[in-house]
């Protein structure tokens, strides 16, 4: 059975440092790919989506960045985190074609202070 | 205008109640529809896709009105497990454009 997992599940960072959030999908091949952010009391947002491996599409200029080295796995980085950074993202997955099902990872809680 | 708009709720119901709650969205020309469902800190789950005649699954109950752009979901008999956030999802154009509401809290008291 496919199986996601990202982490960390939590973590406080203060403004202007780094951020490396990583996502692993087990027991797929080829799979979509996506990060989202869920602010407080708004709908998920995308931030970016990958369909293969080096291939990345942005939904939303910011500071964010993703990569995809491998065909399972997907990081969500940044440089310099800023306030407004702060939220929970969520990687997910579907199946190439899939319309409209995805499989998310537990999700990581990011505070920026 | 949003372009998927949801009564955030919270929506507090007896156990056994039946209740009902709608999407509405901005874009006709939208293909597909679903509602997720997502338990306080975790990650949200696919509870049911929408088709155009309605469908059922359960005591959920799922419904589409394109010409007045919403969509509905009745729960039945309802239980303390059914508490939960609720979140309309809508397809524009492919499936990396979901655009999600921010969702409807559902609280079932005993």
């Amino acid at each position: 059975s496919q199986t996601i997992h990202q982490w960390p599940a939590t973590l406080v960072q203060p403004v202007g440092s780094p951020l490396s959030l990583e996502c692993t999908v087990e027991g797929t091949s080829n799979p979509n790919l996506y990060w989202y952010r869920q602010a407080a009391g708004r709908g998920l947002q995308l931030l970016f989506y990958s369909v293969g491996i080096g291939q990345i599409s942005s939904e939303v200029p910011q500071n964010l960045s993703a990569s995809r080295p491998q065909d399972r796995q997907f990081i969500l980085s940044s440089k310099k985190l800023l306030l407004s950074d702060s939220g929970f993202y969520l990687c997910a997955w579907s199946v190439l074609g899939s319309t409209g099902e995805l499989f998310f990872g537990e999700g990581s809680r990011l505070t920026v202070l | 205008r949003k372009e998927v708009e949801q009564d955030p709720g919270p929506f507090n119901v007896p156990e056994g109640a039946t209740v009902a709650f709608n999407c509405t969205y901005s874009n006709s020309a939208s293909q597909s529809f679903f509602w997720y469902r997502q338990d306080c800190r975790k990650e949200p789950k696919l509870l049911m896709s929408v088709y155009s005649s309605g469908n059922e699954d359960g005591r959920f109950t799922a419904q589409l009105n394109r010409a007045s752009q919403y969509i509905s979901l009745l729960i039945r008999d309802s239980k303390l497990s059914d508490s939960a956030t609720y979140l309309c999802v809508v397809d524009h154009y492919s499936n990396y454009q979901l655009i999600w509401g921010a969702g409807t809290k559902l609280i079932i008291k005993p």
